[in-house]
Order: structure tokens, then C-alpha cells, then sequence
């Protein structure tokens, strides 16, 4: 199962909105909306902060939101904060029965 | 707050064996699949193996299978991860996660992970 494909860095400023975007294929993203992004700060545990293509646990703040079409997914966060400077990962199912992960997407907020 | 705590990681030789522990706390550990993840030094996460709630149905990667065991003590609330036959691209540091989000196929909480170094 290769990883999915996601690019290797993003920027923004404070305020601005960027988006991550993760490709599969139809095995993965393509074939069940079971995609979820997480956030890690380095030495921290990792985070979900969306789940099943589009839903926010809670108490993960209203500025993520997440997106599928076709085999591509797609994680938007609006009013970047310094906070949000942190590594984000896309994963999926997969029909192999296991789950698979992009090789993350270092966001730096300028 | 759900919790989760990672143990048992170290430098072993190639060929060598680990068991790696992860201490389940503040949620019914018995009720949740759970998952053994593996990053490594500037890579993305990997998959490594996961269990059902009542340890009856196991999966694995690939990459582990025939080597690694996945197993749970509920009494104990405890996950576990015995990794034998160990190689150099089995460094990694290894994360535990319970399964959960709105599906429950979600990953929705994370240890803070034990580093695992195979080298000679």
C-alpha cells in the first residue's frame, strides 16, 4: 500500500486561509469516506481533527474543515493562527483492510 | 481526559526482540479497537497493526506480518506490540491510538510514543 500524496509544505500568513490537499486512489480516498486529517506539534501526541472526510471532534475549533472529490481529499484552515503551525497528516482506510498516511505537510504560519 | 501512555521502547541489535506497552486510562479500553502506528525520523506515519476490542480479531501490515504480535490485556487496560526479528527500518517511534471520530474507523486519541532503535 503506498502512502498517500501530499505536498511537502504550505505557508500563510496570520489570518489568511490555507489548504492541504492528500491523493489516493480509488482502493483508498476514492473508495470510502473514511479520511481524516491529524495535527502534530513535534514531541506531542498527534491529533485528529477531522474525521470521516468532514466532521469536527470536538472541541477542534470551526476554522478546519475537510473535503473529498473523487480520490483527492482536502483540508482547509481559514484565520491562520500561530497555533497552527504544526505538521498535518492525512490517512485513509483502505480496501486492504488497513489504513494508510500521507507523508504530511509541514505548515509554517509566517 | 482520555489517556494513553507508550513504554517498553530502546535500542535493540537487528534480529533482536521488544515489547513494547501502552497504558490505557479514563475510558472503557475493553470497548475499542486500538492501534499500534510507527513514524520514522522525517517520514510520514505508518500503519503497524491493529486490535478488537475483545482481541479476537487482529490485523497487520504488511511490513510486520509473521513478526510482530498485537495483543491486549483488558484487565489491565493495557495495549501491547511484541516485535521480534527487529531491522534497521523497524526504527521508528511507535504510537498507540484507540480507535474512535464519528465512524469509530478514526484514530481519535494518540500516545506521545516510545522510540524503538535497531542498530548494531
Amino acid at each position: 500500500q503506498s502512502a498517500l500524496t501530499q505536498s511537502a509544505s504550505v505557508s500563510g500568513s496570520p489570518g489568511q486561509s490555507i489548504t492541504i490537499s492528500c491523493t489516493g486512489t480509488s482502493s483508498d480516498i476514492g473508495g470510502y469516506n473514511y479520511v481524516s486529517w491529524y495535527q502534530h506539534h513535534p514531541g506531542k501526541a498527534p491529533k485528529l481533527i477531522i474525521s470521516d472526510v468532514s466532521n469536527r471532534p470536538s472541541g477542534v475549533s470551526d476554522r478546519f474543515s475537510g473535503s473529498k472529490s473523487g480520490n483527492t481529499a482536502s483540508l482547509t484552515i481559514s484565520g491562520l493562527q500561530a497555533e497552527d503551525d504544526a505538521d498535518y497528516y492525512c490517512s485513509s482506510y483502505t480496501s486492504s483492510g488497513a489504513w494508510v498516511f500521507g507523508g504530511g505537510t509541514e505548515l509554517t504560519v509566517l | 481526559e482520555v489517556q494513553l501512555v507508550e513504554s517498553g521502547g530502546g535500542l535493540v541489535q537487528p534480529g533482536g526482540s521488544l515489547r513494547l506497552s501502552c497504558a490505557a486510562s479514563r475510558f472503557t479500553f475493553s470497548t475499542y479497537w486500538m492501534h499500534w502506528v510507527r513514524q520514522a525520523p522525517g517520514k510520514g506515519p505508518v500503519w503497524v497493526s491493529c486490535i478488537s476490542g475483545d482481541g479476537s480479531v487482529t490485523r497487520y501490515a504488511d511490513s510486520v506480518k509473521g513478526r510482530f504480535t498485537i495483543s491486549r490485556d483488558n484487565a489491565k487496560n493495557t495495549l501491547y506490540l511484541q516485535m521480534t526479528s527487529l531491522r534497521a527500518e523497524d526504527t521508528a517511534v511507535y504510537y498507540c491510538a484507540k480507535a474512535g471520530g464519528s465512524s469509530g474507523m478514526d484514530m481519535d486519541v494518540w500516545g506521545q510514543g516510545t522510540t524503538v532503535t535497531v542498530s548494531s
